[in-house]
């Protein structure tokens, strides 16, 4: 089954700044969804977008979709050093299965 | 809040013990899933389950089975534990198909010696 491709793989910023993880795939989906999983514990769901949207937001992250280059970006703005986290986007089909990328390592520094 | 819990956060068995992770869900989800995720390789699924008594298999089934008696209840099994089946194993479950939200138990920790 196809899995999405987080890039970059480790990101480091200063708290305040703005991150941006990308994540691209191959074949064609229902919907993109981003996780959020704080050091050894489980993934925590932050947003969906269907694959007829462009764009979605909620707080400070924002989701863009472009589903004809097969590829989303997730932009957390003004961010804390509590996003500190791997940021994983997930592939939805038509099935029950939700296909995991390998993840995004974003630590914010205060 | 959905709740999925995850009876045992940490577990050290020996190599060749049968091992059982349990997972209990709190609303009525149809869907069940077992990931385990290793560094590197992210969360790679093992099995999932659509219904009571349905399953089927993920990416890596192999040496693993589950159970799904109850609705609210999905046991991985490991038959026959080896040291490369030591990592985190996640339990998450979903309303309906992959267009849903998957909500994620802790994870549990499983080293086997």
């Amino acid at each position: 089954s196809q899995q999405g491709e987080e890039d970059p793989q480790a990101l480091s910023i200063q708290e305040g700044e703005n991150a941006t993880m990308n994540c691209s795939y191959k074949t064609s989906i229902n919907n993109l969804q981003w996780y959020r999983q704080n050091s050894g514990r489980g993934l925590v769901h932050l947003i969906l977008i269907r694959s007829n949207e462009r764009e979605k937001h909620s707080g400070r992250l924002r989701v863009t979709l472009d589903t004809s280059k097969k590829s989303s970006s997730l932009l957390i703005t003004a961010s804390r050093a509590a996003d500190t986290a791997s940021y994983f986007c997930a592939l939805g089909g038509s099935n029950y299965k939700l296909t995991f990328g390998k993840g995004t390592l974003l630590t914010v520094n205060p | 809040d959905v709740k999925v819990t995850q009876s045992s956060r940490y577990l050290v068995k020996r190599t060749g013990e049968k091992v059982f992770l349990e997972c209990v869900q709190d609303m009525d989800h149809e869907n069940m899933f077992w990931y385990r995720q290793d560094p590197g390789l992210g969360l790679r699924l093992i099995y999932f389950s659509y219904d009571v008594k349905m399953k089927e298999k993920g990416d890596i089934p192999e040496g693993y089975s589950v159970s799904r008696e109850k609705k609210e209840r999905f046991s991985l099994i490991l038959e026959s534990a080896s040291t490369n089946q030591t990592s985190m194993y996640l339990c998450a479950s979903s309303l309906g198909a992959g267009r849903n939200t998957i909500y994620f138990g802790e994870g549990s920790w499983l080293t086997v010696v």
